[in-house]
């Protein structure tokens, strides 16, 4: 139980490009959703936190205009990267929590690998 | 947000147990602790987590020191599909996740 997927699992495109990312969860419905991004040789970075009907919450030095993300329904939410550029690129990461219960783990898709030209 | 500390790298003959540290001792009296490991190019996998009490499920077992400022990940029996970087993480109601830069187990033959 609890499987999270993600997709693309891979995308390479050109700069300027606006790239979405789709999280489901599979098996369970999430009230909350997170969004995370891993540059190579580092650390998961939380970039926000999302909501089922409301706006996402950023975490500090993440702009909110450029990293889209809506949370529609309880086990879909999507991330778009607008007019991506090199700096961009990264391995992009979602967890989604089981809802209704306290102190659930938070489980993780498989990343999206985002490599802009 | 609570800080961890975790040795950077670990090595465990295949076949022993796999005995991770974790410190955090400004965990909150509501932050439960998290255990996730990330095998190369995949998303993190849970383990286990616990709030004071050791917690054993069918991956692993957590023992949570009585102050709770540290806890220890026991992998009984590793295997060489253990190798991967494991990170500890306090999380209290926001269910907020903090990654450090974990420790990398290596599983030897």
């Amino acid at each position: 139980g609890a499987v999270v997927s993600q997709h693309p699992s891979w995308v390479i495109c050109k700069s300027g490009t606006s790239v979405k990312i789709e999280c489901r969860s599979l098996d369970f419905q999430a009230t909350t959703m997170f969004w995370y991004r891993q540059f190579p040789k580092q650390s998961l970075m939380l970039m926000a936190t999302s909501n089922e009907g409301s706006k996402a919450t950023y975490e500090q030095g993440v702009e909110k205009d450029k990293f889209l993300i809506n949370h529609a329904s309880l086990t879909l939410s999507t991330l778009t990267v607008t007019s991506a550029h090199p700096e961009d690129s990264s391995f992009y990461i979602c967890s989604a929590r089981l809802q209704g219960f306290s102190n659930q783990p938070q489980h993780f898709g498989d990343g999206t690998r985002l490599s802009i030209l | 947000d609570a800080k961890t500390t975790q040795p950077t790298s670990m090595d465990c003959a295949e076949g022993r147990a796999a005995n991770l540290p974790c410190n955090h001792s400004t965990i909150s009296g509501n932050e439960y602790v998290y255990w996730y490991r990330q095998i190369h190019s995949q998303g993190p996998q849970y383990i286990i987590h616990g709030l004071k009490n050791n917690e054993t499920n069918e991956m692993a077992s957590l023992i949570i020191t009585e102050d709770r400022k540290s806890s220890t990940l026991i992998l009984p029996h590793a295997t060489l599909r253990d190798t991967a970087v494991y990170y500890c993480s306090p999380a209290g109601s926001n269910y907020k996740l903090t990654f450090g830069k974990g420790t990398l187990l290596t599983v030897n033959p």
